[in-house]
């Protein structure tokens, strides 16, 4: 069966500091990958997505980065966190283009910049 | 773009209650359409979908009914129970119309079930 792993659970970081979260997927091959980020009373907002190794689209510009370095592997980044980066930020897959059968969530990360 | 809209929470209900949390969409297609449930701390789980008009999903007792005529997808059940309380999103995923392969969210609606 296909599972999903997101890292870590929680993280409070200063100011300034960089941020590396990881997702995983396990059992699927090519799958398309994900980032949202759902901010304290509102709904959730697509940062990145890959359709594949190397192929990342950004839907807002941002502090942060994506990169895709394996097949199942989808990494956030940034160089200097802000404050307005808090957030509970969710990585996602899909097996199917249309997106038909929906996704499977990772159980997220919560990010608190102090 | 496209676009999702849900009612405003928090929704509060006795158990045992109906419930009735609304959703439309703005969309040049022919989406598929979804219900999505976040309880607390966690991610989010598919709770229903649709992919054609008049197409009902159902699960856990919720169902939910595609309505192209009034472009909405909202969510029912019969009678709440306290586990339902959690956050509902409505989501929608056009890629044939738009080439974005990524599901469009609403912003959630809270729900809040009192014994």
């Amino acid at each position: 069966s296909q599972t999903i792993h997101q890292w870590p659970a929680t993280l409070v970081q200063p100011v300034g500091s960089p941020l590396s979260l990881e997702c995983t997927v396990e059992g699927t091959s090519n799958p398309n990958l994900y980032w949202y980020r759902q901010a304290a009373g509102r709904g959730l907002q697509l940062l990145f997505y890959s359709v594949g190794i190397g192929q990342i689209s950004s839907e807002v510009p941002q502090n942060l980065s994506a990169s895709r370095p394996q097949d199942r592997q989808f990494i956030l980044s940034s160089k200097k966190l802000l404050l307005s980066d808090s957030g509970f930020y969710l990585c996602a897959w899909s097996a199917e283009m249309t997106g038909g059968k929906g996704y499977t969530f990772g159980s997220g990360t919560r990010l608190t910049v102090v | 773009g496209n676009s999702v809209t849900q009612m405003e929470g928090p929704v509060t209900l006795s158990e045992e209650a109906f419930l009735t949390i609304n959703c439309t969409y703005t969309a040049t297609g022919y989406p598929s359409l979804f219900w999505y449930v976040q309880y607390p701390g966690e991610g989010l789980q598919l709770l229903l979908k649709a992919t054609k008009a008049d197409d009902k999903g159902s699960n856990k007792g919720f169902e939910a009914t595609y309505r192209k005529e009034t472009t909405s997808f909202h969510l029912e059940k019969g009678s709440v129970q306290v586990s339902d309380s959690a956050v509902y999103f409505c989501a929608l995923s056009d890629l044939r119309n738009t080439g974005r392969r990524a599901l469009t969210f609403g912003s959630g609606t809270r729900l809040q079930v009192q014994p």
